[in-house]
């Protein structure tokens, strides 16, 4: 059982180019994320998915487009890479966004570094 | 919108101590969930505790314990008996929750706390 697991872990990208981030869960989750940390700062959510089929923005979308492949699945793509991109990009899942009482615990992937110059 | 507040940029204890660090937030709404959550050097998102608000019982996890006051809005973590691998940077985090108790599963987080444990 990999949990959620990221590729690339590192990545660096020249201004302009294009990168898709994969990232995949075993857990059967319903709800996956896409969060960004940048240092001095807590993690930022771009967008996430409720439930397969569904995705929408969260705090910081701009620059960035999601596809929920499947319910394992959840990509996030950098279409022209920008320097204030620059950051560490995690992965998360849970069992539902919606629909279940009480706090639903997010589940972390090990992060993609990524670095544009 | 929410906010929290971690206003402890970093923190240091001595192994076998206790340490507490402060968390605030900002909202309206009465359901909701607070996390910490522990970030080691391996950049690893690790769910260390959860409260309810509707809950007045302070959550406690073997050596973590909150003291989560609703009308202040704060929400601190107590670790007792300091251990070497607690040195982390640690985020306290919001998730709202609707009237019926269910969740929209986001997390609003701190810019967090790095603690540090000395041998």
């Amino acid at each position: 059982n990999a949990g959620v697991t990221q590729t690339p872990k590192f990545q660096v990208l020249k201004t302009g180019q294009s990168m898709t981030l994969q990232c995949a869960q075993d857990m059967n989750h319903n709800s996956m994320y896409w969060y960004r940390q940048d240092p001095g700062m807590g993690l930022r959510l771009i967008y996430y998915s409720a439930s397969e089929g569904t995705t929408d923005k969260g705090e910081v979308p701009n620059g960035y487009n999601v596809s929920r492949l499947n319910k394992r699945e959840f990509s996030l793509r950098l279409e022209s890479a920008a320097p204030s991109q620059t950051s560490v990009y995690f992965c998360a899942s849970s069992k539902s966004a919606v629909g279940l009482a009480g706090g639903n615990e997010q589940f972390f992937g090990p992060g993609t570094r990524l670095t544009v110059l | 919108a929410q906010t929290v507040t971690q206003s402890q940029p970093e923190m240091s204890v001595q192994e076998a101590e206790t340490v507490t660090l402060s968390c605030t937030y900002d909202t309206s709404e009465n359901n909701y969930y607070l996390f910490w959550y522990k970030q080691p050097p391996s950049r690893q998102m690790i769910l260390v505790i959860r409260q309810e608000a509707y809950k007045q019982q302070n959550a406690t996890e073997n050596r973590f314990s909150v003291n989560f006051q609703k009308a202040a809005k704060s929400f601190s973590l107590k670790i007792s008996d300091s251990q070497l691998g607690d040195t982390a940077m640690y985020f306290c985090a919001f998730m709202r929750a609707n009237a019926g108790g269910t969740s929209y599963g986001k997390l609003t987080f701190g810019q967090g706390t790095i603690l540090t444990v000395h041998p």
